[in-house]
């Protein structure tokens, strides 16, 4: 089955270090487009960062110097590095493949508080 | 950045109606922009891509149109499933973008 499967999300203080993995199955990560969007409790959807298949990376100003994507060709897994996390960062986090997002995992949920 | 404004933000309609949601780019991005539909709880699905693609799967009842700043979904008949929120998303320069999201209610 073609699926993405986040994990990685809890409660951290602010300041804190957290990182996102996205399980991909039935497809190959590093052949796709990956991206990371969130969405913080009743709000909309913000896009957060992307990779390339050829490895280019790109992010929002809000996240740029602190989250990191990445991914693990061997794991065929996707990741989100989030360091100095702030009380701003707390949403529901998804990965998502393709130029345009035609899938989308289930999410998982960070909470930034003291 | 490019920002992206849906109207109406709210819309309140009934099963069988016929309805158009807007999406105005503050400036052009040719035909670089996607639809997503969410249920609460849920992640977004796709439904519309570079402006009027249908993606695989979804009802013909959904349509997009438009290109350089102004676009538009149609729901030719509203279904009791449709009733949720939409978003418009832009592809065209980074960072990408999204809408606000026009939440779809049952009258």
């Amino acid at each position: 089955e073609v699926q993405l499967v986040e994990t990685g999300g809890g409660l951290i203080q602010p300041g804190g270090s957290l990182r996102l993995s996205c399980a991909a199955s039935g497809f190959t990560v590093s052949s796709n487009y990956m991206s990371w969007v969130r969405q913080a409790p009743g709000k909309g959807l913000e896009w957060v960062s992307v990779i390339y298949s050829g490895g280019s990376t790109y992010y929002a100003d809000s996240v740029k110097g602190r989250f990191t994507i990445s991914r693990d060709n061997s794991k065929n897994t996707l990741y989100l590095q989030m360091n100095s996390l702030r009380a701003e960062d707390t949403a529901v986090y998804y990965c998502a493949r393709g130029t345009s997002f035609f899938l989308w995992g289930q999410g998982t949920l960070v909470t930034v508080s003291s | 950045d490019i920002q992206l404004t849906q109207s109406p933000s709210f819309l309140s309609a009934s099963v069988g109606d016929r309805v158009t949601i807007t999406c105005r780019a503050s400036q052009g991005i040719s035909s670089y922009l996607a639809w997503y539909q969410q249920k609460p709880g849920k992640a977004p699905k796709l439904l519309i891509y570079a402006a009027s693609t249908l993606q695989s799967g979804v009802p013909s009842r959904f349509s997009g149109s438009g290109s350089g700043t102004e676009f538009t979904l149609t729901i030719s008949s509203l279904q009791p499933e449709d009733f949720a929120t939409y978003y418009c998303q832009q592809l065209n320069s980074y960072p990408i973008t999204f809408g606000q999201g026009t939440r779809l209610e049952i009258k």
